[in-house]
């Protein structure tokens, strides 16, 4: 079964300063990837998915961006942090073959908490 | 695209009682519909699923039954415990096609047992 890491799992960050957020999954290959947000007591935004490497995709304009440098690697980062991007960040993972999910099943991260001061 | 109502958005019932959370979904061609538990300051917890292909599926105190036709989707809790206790979150996608595994969440349902 796929195993997720994220870190930090907290962060408390400065408006105007750089994020970097990292995503790791252990135990399937070839994973669609994904990242969400969710605020306080809130839902779960899509912020990005990928596919595969260097094949990303965004749901909501942001200043916040997305890469996937190795196939179970998946990075969330901002150049300038704003205090609406504080929040609960996941990432998620699901089995895929060539991009197309056969199982549905999607696993997600411990979290990273992000407070933006 | 994908739109996924969930209702309602808080529950509060009794130990042993049961529970009931409803979905409805708009695109008839999603096919999977997965169920998540989110405990407080914890990451979502995949607990149950069902597919387009049958109407209910059960796992021991928890049921999902799903009408295709009505599209709409419901999560069963049966003698409801203090550690059941949660933010429920339904899901929906079709699994298998360009929409790469994108699920549509609803808007959460909060679950309070008193003991």
């Amino acid at each position: 079964s796929q195993t997720i890491h994220q870190w930090p799992a907290t962060l408390v960050q400065p408006v105007g300063s750089p994020l970097s957020l990292e995503c790791t999954v252990e135990g399937t290959s070839n994973p669609n990837l994904y990242w969400y947000r969710q605020a306080a007591g809130r839902g779960l935004q899509l912020l990005f998915y990928s596919i595969g490497i260097d094949q990303i995709s965004s749901e909501v304009p942001q200043n916040l961006s997305a890469s996937r440098p190795q196939d179970r690697q998946f990075i969330l980062s901002s150049k300038k942090l704003l205090l609406s991007d504080s929040g609960f960040y996941l990432c998620a993972s699901t089995e895929g073959t060539s991009g197309f999910p056969q199982k549905g099943e999607q696993f997600f991260g411990p979290g990273t908490r992000l407070t933006v001061l | 695209g994908e739109n996924v109502e969930q209702h309602p958005s808080t529950l509060s019932v009794q130990e042993g009682d049961s529970a009931v959370i409803k979905c409805t979904y708009s695109d008839s061609a999603s096919n999977y519909f997965p169920w998540y538990k989110q405990e407080l300051g914890k990451r979502p917890q995949l607990i149950i699923d069902i597919r387009s292909n049958v109407g209910e599926k059960k796992d021991q105190r928890i049921a999902v039954t799903l009408n295709k036709t009505a599209k709409h989707f419901s999560l069963h809790i049966t003698e409801t415990q203090p550690e059941d206790s949660a933010v429920y979150f339904c899901a929906a996608t079709f699994a298998g096609g360009t929409s790469y595994g994108k699920l549509t969440f609803g808007q959460g349902t909060i679950l309070t047992v008193h003991p």
